[in-house]
């Protein structure tokens, strides 16, 4: 059984741009998060999908934003780049309203 | 709203000693409490949970208590290992909600 997988590893984008990222989750689940995880810092929430809605959002501004497709899996995109983006994204799994979330390996990017 | 806060590290133990990672949270209600580990370069593992206040998560030798007096659910293992060297995040949840982290404690295990 696959666990949460993303796509890709590493990424590399000049300021300006924009990117997506790519998220599996782990068979049987329908949730899918994302959260971003700043170099020494805990993981932040960006945002949660559920049947195909954002079901929550933390506090992070409308350049970031996100898909759901019909086989759960998900797409975080994220436009005009600031250096600040740099970061781990993490994806994480669940079934809705289950206590636990299984998370990926993460997609590094950099922004320079 | 709701936070997390751990021990800032890093903590330095040399094999085989005890290990305690303090956790406090800021709740309203009755979140369900993690801890998540983090090795070098890869994503975030589930250590072990509690989902109601004196459950006791355990995993591999570690251990927490959701302590609602004291609003506290520290990690605990009786002897460290080399192989137990990552960071370790501290985390809460309502009802299948966002996951609210702290800022991590890393931990560092000589031989």
């Amino acid at each position: 059984d696959a666990g949460v997988t993303q796509s890709p590893t590493h990424l590399i984008k000049t300021r300006g741009q924009q990117v997506t990222l790519r998220c599996s989750p782990k068979s049987g689940h329908d949730t899918v998060s994302w959260y971003q995880q700043a170099l020494g810092q805990g993981p932040q929430f960006i945002f949660q999908y559920y049947e195909e809605e954002e079901r929550q959002r933390g506090n992070f501004p409308d350049r970031f934003s996100g898909h759901q497709f019909p086989n759960y899996s998900s797409e975080l995109n994220v436009n005009a780049l600031l250096l600040g983006d740099s970061a781990l994204y993490l994806c994480a799994s669940s079934l809705v309203r289950a206590v636990e979330a299984f998370f990926g390996q993460g997609t590094r990017l950099t922004v320079v | 709203g709701d936070s997390v806060t751990q021990m800032e590290g890093p903590v330095t133990l040399s094999e085989e000693a005890f290990l305690t990672i303090n956790c406090t949270y800021t709740a309203t209600g009755y979140p369900s409490l993690f801890w998540y580990v983090q090795y070098p370069g890869e994503g975030l593992q589930l250590l072990l949970k509690a989902t109601k206040a004196d459950d006791k998560g355990s995993n591999k030798g570690f251990e927490a208590t959701y302590r609602k007096e004291t609003t506290s659910f520290h990690l605990e293992k009786g002897s460290v290992q080399v192989s137990d060297s990552a960071v370790y995040f501290c985390a809460l949840n309502q009802a299948g909600t966002a996951l609210i982290f702290g800022k991590g404690t890393t931990l560092s295990v000589s031989s």
